[in-house]
This record gives structure tokens, sequence and C-alpha cells, in this order.
């Protein structure tokens, strides 16, 4: 267990709909990471918060967004959901984000059907 | 842009057996190198990291991993498979660019366990 929680573990949906996931780090991790993982483009970075900041954006689609609150949750937010946005969607923290020895902790992540 | 390459999309040995797992990767400078291993259904576990020092780093599980600047490699080891080790392994690399650190996942090697 890395102490990183994720919810919901299942989500199932419809194309169009709009969908939230949920993500809490370990105890005293500030930073917060977004990954997809689908079959055919693996292990995807979405975009990465400090303390409530977003701090890098990777493969991050428009139709995506996320935020990180006071209390250091965070939240990704998939709107207009495609076919193609099924895929296991990971949470992972870590302590800070200004260090060359971070190391980022996965939570179990979220897999996401759309039908 | 650092990149990781692991060129075995999947490997079988038979439990008892030595495993080793190759991973390349490429950055211009001394990178931050790390092993993930996913079992079915979960999350990314951390099974060991190199930052500086030694070169040998020893992880969880009995695995291993030898850090090679010559030859650009952070190749994992185990020298004796058991069936739950059965899973797929993913090579990282962490580089800090603009006081942040950003991990590029490999696309991953996919062990299977054979009696």
């Amino acid at each position: 267990d890395s102490g990183v929680t994720q919810t919901p573990k299942h989500l199932i949906t419809a194309t169009g709909q709009r969908v939230t996931l949920r993500c809490s780090p370990r105890s005293g991790d500030l930073s917060v990471y977004w990954y997809q993982q689908s079959l055919d483009q693996g292990l995807q970075f979405l975009i990465q918060y400090y303390n409530g900041e977003e701090r890098a954006k990777g493969n991050i689609l428009e139709r995506f967004s996320a935020q990180q609150f006071p209390d250091l949750h965070s939240e990704l937010n998939l709107s207009s959901l495609e076919l193609g946005d099924s895929a296991l969607y990971f949470c992972a923290s870590s302590e800070q984000v200004r260090s060359s020895t971070d190391t980022q902790y996965f939570g179990p992540g979220t897999r996401l059907t759309v039908l | 842009a650092q990149s990781v390459t692991q060129p075995d999309i999947h490997i079988t040995v038979s439990e008892g057996a030595s495993l080793e797992l190759r991973c390349n990767y490429s950055y211009g400078a001394t990178p931050y190198l790390f092993w993930y291993v996913q079992s079915p259904g979960q999350g990314l576990q951390l099974l060991l990291k190199y930052f500086s020092g030694d070169t040998l780093v020893q992880g969880i599980k009995g695995f291993e991993a030898e850090f090679k600047r010559s030859q650009s490699s952070f190749n994992l080891r185990k020298p004796s498979v058991h069936w739950s080790d059965a899973a797929e392994y993913f090579c990282a690399v962490g580089v800090v660019s603009g006081g942040y650190q950003k991990v590029t996942f490999g696309t991953g090697t996919k062990l299977q366990v054979i009696p």
C-alpha cells in the first residue's frame, strides 16, 4: 500500500459525459501527478501540481483539467468523453517537486470505461 | 529531452531461473533512474531507484539494478524468479528541468513465469 488513494476504482460512463476522478496523496506529500495508461499509448504523464499550483503539463487534452485543493487532494476532470479516453488513470504523489531525489508513489488507479 | 527504451516487450522465464530486464536511457547528464512493477489491475510499485553513489542498487523483493554510464543502461536483475514476479516492469528516468523533476517512463516489459 503506497498511501495514495484514488476513487472511484472503476467508472463506466457514456460518450459525451463528464467525470471527476479523485486522488488523496500520501500524508505529507505536496506534489500530485496524474497519468493515463492505455494499451496503445502506454503510461503518459498528464499534469503535475505542487501545493495547489500547477507546475507541469504533459500530454493532457484540453477537455481534461485538474486541480489541487488546500487539503492537497486532487481531482482530474474529464469532459466530452470519447471512446478513446477509456484507460487507467493513475495518481502519484511525492514529497516535494524541487528535488532531484524525489520519488513518486502511485495510487491503485481508476479504470475508466467509456461506452 | 530524455527518453527511456525497454527493448523487450515480453519475456518468459522459468521459475527459479535468473532474470535480467533491459533498460536504456538517453539524457545528457546524470539521470535519476527508477524501476517500477505493476501487477495486473494494480498500481505501480517502486522496486528501486538510483540517484548517485554505488552503481549497484538493491531493491525490494530481491531485485537489484546496475547503473552503467558507459552503456546508458540500468538493467534490472533477480537471481531466482518466483511465480509471483509475473507482472509488468517499467523503467523510468527522472530529470530536473526548470527546478522541477520530470519522470519519463519506458513502454514496459511484461514478464511471464512458467513452472
